[in-house]
């Protein structure tokens, strides 16, 4: 079974600090995606990473893959308040494949502090 | 292009009622997705859809129906609702395939309190 971890659950950081989040999987993947959602709202997809290595950035945020250690990053720079939100990543198992299921991990919850 | 939308936003039921979620996506695509969200559980799928009249069972199926007769909606179905059923349900969709990531997109979400 796909286990995915994220840690920390919970982050509380100061605006203009830098800081990451770590995303585990269990299982050999090339596919990871990033979603973010704001209280009370959906899901909105980040980023999707395609292959060991893989590095996507968006203004302050920066996600990428390392399928032989099972890691994916997001890293975020000079934090800004608007960017506090819940934060998931997701894994599709089959690599090379459209797989019907992802498996979410539970989460970051990113505070930013003025 | 409306994407993925969800009827209704709000429900509020008491035990034992019966009530149907709506899920429609404009997008064309073959994949629908029904999660739950509770509160340090992360998202977890109820059922889920490969194509029009196709659906299986995800991680928490119990307590659930659900129906995909056009292509573009996808239908969940609470029998007999249970408190336990409390929780924000989430629709979403994916353009996938052979060689297709699957990029899934949500709809807003519904809010259901079972009484």
């Amino acid at each position: 079974e796909l286990k995915v971890e994220q840690n920390p659950l919970f982050l509380s950081m100061q605006e203009g600090k830098n800081y990451t989040i770590y995303c585990n999987y269990s299982t050999t993947s090339d596919r990871l995606y990033w979603y973010r959602q704001d209280p009370g709202k959906s899901l909105e997809s980040l980023f999707v990473l395609l292959s060991n290595g893989a590095v996507k950035q968006e203004g302050r945020l920066m996600a990428s893959l390392d399928t032989k250690a099972r890691l994916s990053t997001l890293h975020i720079t000079a934090a800004v308040h608007d960017l506090s939100a819940t934060y998931f990543c997701a894994v599709d198992p089959n690599s090379g494949f459209g797989n019907e299921k992802l498996t979410f991990g539970t989460g970051t919850r990113l505070t930013i502090i003025p | 292009n409306a994407g993925v939308t969800q009827t209704p936003k709000f429900r509020v039921l008491k035990t034992g009622q019966s009530m149907t979620l709506l899920c429609a996506q404009d997008m064309n695509h073959e994949y629908m997705y029904w999660y739950r969200q509770d509160p340090g559980m992360g998202l977890r799928l109820i059922h889920y859809s490969v194509g029009e009249g196709t659906t299986a069972k995800g991680e928490v199926p119990d307590g659930y129906n659900v129906s995909r007769l056009k292509k573009q909606n996808f239908l969940l179905g609470l029998e007999s609702a249970a408190p336990s059923q409390t929780s924000v349900y989430f629709c979403a969709s994916s353009l996938t395939g052979l060689g297709v990531y699957n990029e899934q997109f949500f709809g807003p979400g519904t809010r259901l309190t079972v009484l």
